[in-house]
């Protein structure tokens, strides 16, 4: 059974550039969740969603960053303009709810912006 | 604001012993709380979760709880060098709620 997918697996892109991030989730997880993790500030969520909808994006750190849930298997993570202090690992992970419910994380995109 | 604590370490332990990684939280409100493994360059993976008060035991893994001093603790036994990675620890509420995590103890098993 495929866990959740994350493309691409690394990015490199300049300052200023726009950059997105896809995620597609464990099928049949109706939670969607993007994370970011940095030495200085840990693993810090973003913003997830519930049936596609997002539900808290309280975590998104400015306008610069949007998230898209278009259908049940597919997720993105835009920023744009980026810019050097974005540079990160950006998890997604999915969950057949919260709580209690165990969170499955993809890969991870390692973002570096020069 | 909602913050999980732990010791960065790194926290050595020889093999064989006994690893305890400790974590405390700010909302008394959290009513889950999970422990993930990472390896270097890896992504989160579940070791632990725990809901209710005392101890919960799987394998060579235990989980401690304790609601009233809002603390969380991890125990390993007979530790292996394929335990060394950082662990995570993670709280949530009740409802509709993310996972706040902790920074992560730098767990190194010396053989």
């Amino acid at each position: 059974d495929a866990g959740v997918i994350q493309s691409p697996r690394h990015e490199v892109t300049e300052m200023g550039q726009e950059v997105t991030l896809r995620c597609k989730p464990i099928s049949g997880h109706d939670y969607l969740f993007w994370y970011r993790q940095t030495m200085m500030r840990g693993l810090e969520l973003l913003i997830y969603f519930n049936n596609n909808v997002p539900i808290d994006d309280s975590g998104m750190p400015e306008d610069r960053f949007s998230a898209k849930m278009p259908n049940a298997s597919f997720s993105t993570l835009k920023i744009q303009p980026s810019e050097p202090r974005d540079s990160a690992v950006y998890f997604c992970a999915s969950s057949l709810g919260t709580g209690k419910e165990t969170q499955y994380f993809g890969p991870g995109t390692r973002l570096l912006v020069l | 604001q909602k913050e999980v604590e732990q010791n960065s370490g790194p926290l050595s332990v020889p093999e064989g012993a006994i690893a305890s990684l400790n974590c405390t939280y700010s909302d008394r409100g959290s009513q889950s709380f999970f422990w993930y493994r990472q390896y270097s360059g890896k992504s989160p993976e579940l070791i632990m979760s725990i809901y209710s008060n005392g101890d919960k035991e799987d394998g060579r893994f235990t989980a401690q709880l304790n609601k009233a001093s809002q603390y969380v603790s991890l125990l390993i036994r007979d530790s292996q060098p394929s335990d060394s990675a950082t662990y995570l620890c993670a709280a949530t509420g009740g409802g509709a709620d993310g996972l706040t995590f902790g920074k992560g103890t730098h767990l190194i098993i010396q053989p």
